[in-house]
């Protein structure tokens, strides 16, 4: 079936570090893959989607690449601020006709200090 | 633009209750999806609703049950409440492409709501 798998967290860095959070899939077809963030006490906001091999997903300084031959969607930023502490899901679509449920993974936990 | 509204933002009950929470999508949006959120968990897919209609489901008992408004917001409902049923309930829109093409896969969730049973 359809699964996705992050690295376990929590993920500590100081500002100005680089970020990279491992994250793996298992599917049929071809899902399209996001990455949500959520910040303490509140809902879910998309931070980037990939639809197809190859492409690049990035916003807010956060990227990550749909990488179909080795199943992956690993999220980096090249410098972290405080601001970014929250808890990072990655997602995968399961769409037909009828519909499209989301599949996370468990979460990790970002924490960056000053 | 109003994003995606849930109600009420907290809620009690006891074991054997039962509970209903409530979304309003985002404008332009007519699908309505609802996640269980467990603590320190990713969330898990409910059912996602269409034309008032449940369209998919996921891995959920009966006690699980929805409704969509002709005015696309939705309820989700759930009888003999377990203790495990604690959790954040999320609710995400999204909309139908043209021609029958199934619904866009990106969605937008509200700020959920907690559900704490005792």
């Amino acid at each position: 079936g359809n699964s996705v798998t992050q690295m376990e967290g929590p993920v500590t860095l100081s500002e100005e570090a680089f970020l990279t959070i491992n994250c793996t899939y298992t599917a049929t077809g071809y899902p399209s893959l996001f990455w949500y963030v959520q910040y303490p006490g509140e809902g879910l906001q998309l931070l980037l989607k990939a639809t197809k091999a190859d492409d690049k997903g990035s916003n807010k300084g956060f990227e990550a690449t749909y990488r179909k031959e080795t199943t992956s969607f690993h999220l980096e930023k090249g410098s972290v601020q405080v601001s970014d502490s929250a808890v990072y899901f990655c997602a995968l679509s399961k769409g037909s006709q009828a519909g499209t449920a989301l599949i996370f993974g468990k979460g990790t936990t970002l924490s960056v200090s000053s | 633009d109003a994003g995606v509204t849930q109600s009420p933002t907290h809620l009690i009950k006891t074991r054997g209750q039962q509970v209903t929470l409530r979304c309003s999508p985002k404008s332009g949006h007519d699908t309505v999806s609802w996640y269980q959120q467990a603590l320190g968990q990713g969330p898990q897919f409910i059912f996602q609703y269409y034309e008032e209609e449940e369209r998919q489901r996921g891995n959920f008992p009966d006690r699980f049950s929805g409704h969509q408004f002709p005015n696309y917001s939705s309820e989700l409902n759930v009888n003999a409440l377990l203790l495990g049923d604690s959790a954040l309930y999320l609710c995400a829109s999204s909309f139908v492409l043209a021609g029958g093409r199934g619904s866009t896969d990106t969605q937008y969730f509200g700020p959920g709501t907690r559900l704490t049973v005792l």
